[in-house]
């Protein structure tokens, strides 16, 4: 059964307008959330993580926000540029138990120029 | 700065014929991770290393083993290839979640 969801398999947005991407998970005992980005023939990479003290945390154009109480992330990326055009996974971990990470189905995000 | 480095890039098997996928970290990582990527599935953990001398099954270990030769390096072992193994496998390695997984470039594996 599939811990973490990310129901939108696609995204397309115009260059300069905002992107956002969610992401909901079951496991009440997930307490670290983490976005990776994927381009094609490529490793996924680190782009933004959140600890469940806390319900946002910004690194530039990237803010991950965090809803405890709603099970659900959401990744905003603003303003969208068409080198953010990939696959973004969303990724829980519980720091109980083996601290491995659980990955979504992920979201292909389209910037059109 | 080479991270996470996966050999071989791709391969072709045929059913039945056995291979190893070997990663290597120049991180100093105590964590080591196998993960195969499969359409509409993510990723699911194959097995896991959290230290040197250890490993562990994860959510898809069936068909697979695994080795932690030492702290540089995981390989994970196919001995009976079958079709539903074809996939992509990335190696990740990791010192703190706070910094998340380093993952490799990946291997495409396809049995035919």
């Amino acid at each position: 059964d599939q811990q973490v969801k990310q129901n939108s398999p696609s995204l397309s947005v115009q260059e300069g307008r905002i992107s956002i991407l969610n992401c909901d998970y079951t496991n009440s005992m997930f307490d670290y959330f983490l976005w990776y980005k994927k381009y094609p023939a490529e490793g996924p990479t680190f782009l933004i993580s959140i600890s469940s003290i806390k319900d946002k945390n910004e690194d530039g154009r990237f803010t991950v926000f965090l809803n405890k109480s709603a099970k659900h992330l959401s990744l905003h990326i603003v303003p969208s540029q068409p080198g953010d055009s990939a696959v973004y996974f969303c990724a829980a971990s519980a720091s109980t138990g083996a601290n491995n990470l659980f990955f979504g189905t992920g979201t292909r995000l389209t910037v059109i120029p | 700065n080479a991270g996470v480095t996966q050999t071989p890039k791709f391969q072709v098997l045929k059913t039945g014929q056995s291979m190893t996928l070997q990663c290597a970290q120049d991180m100093n990582h105590n964590s080591m991770y196998w993960y195969r990527q499969d359409p509409g599935m993510g990723l699911r953990l194959i097995y896991y290393s959290a230290s040197e001398g250890t490993t562990d099954k994860g959510e898809v270990p069936n068909g697979y083993n695994v080795s932690r030769l030492n702290k540089r390096e995981f390989s994970l072992r196919l001995e009976s290839a079958a079709p539903s193994q074809t996939s992509v496998y990335f190696c990740a390695s990791s010192s703190s979640m706070r910094y998340g997984y380093t993952f490799g470039s990946g291997t495409r594996l396809t049995v035919v």
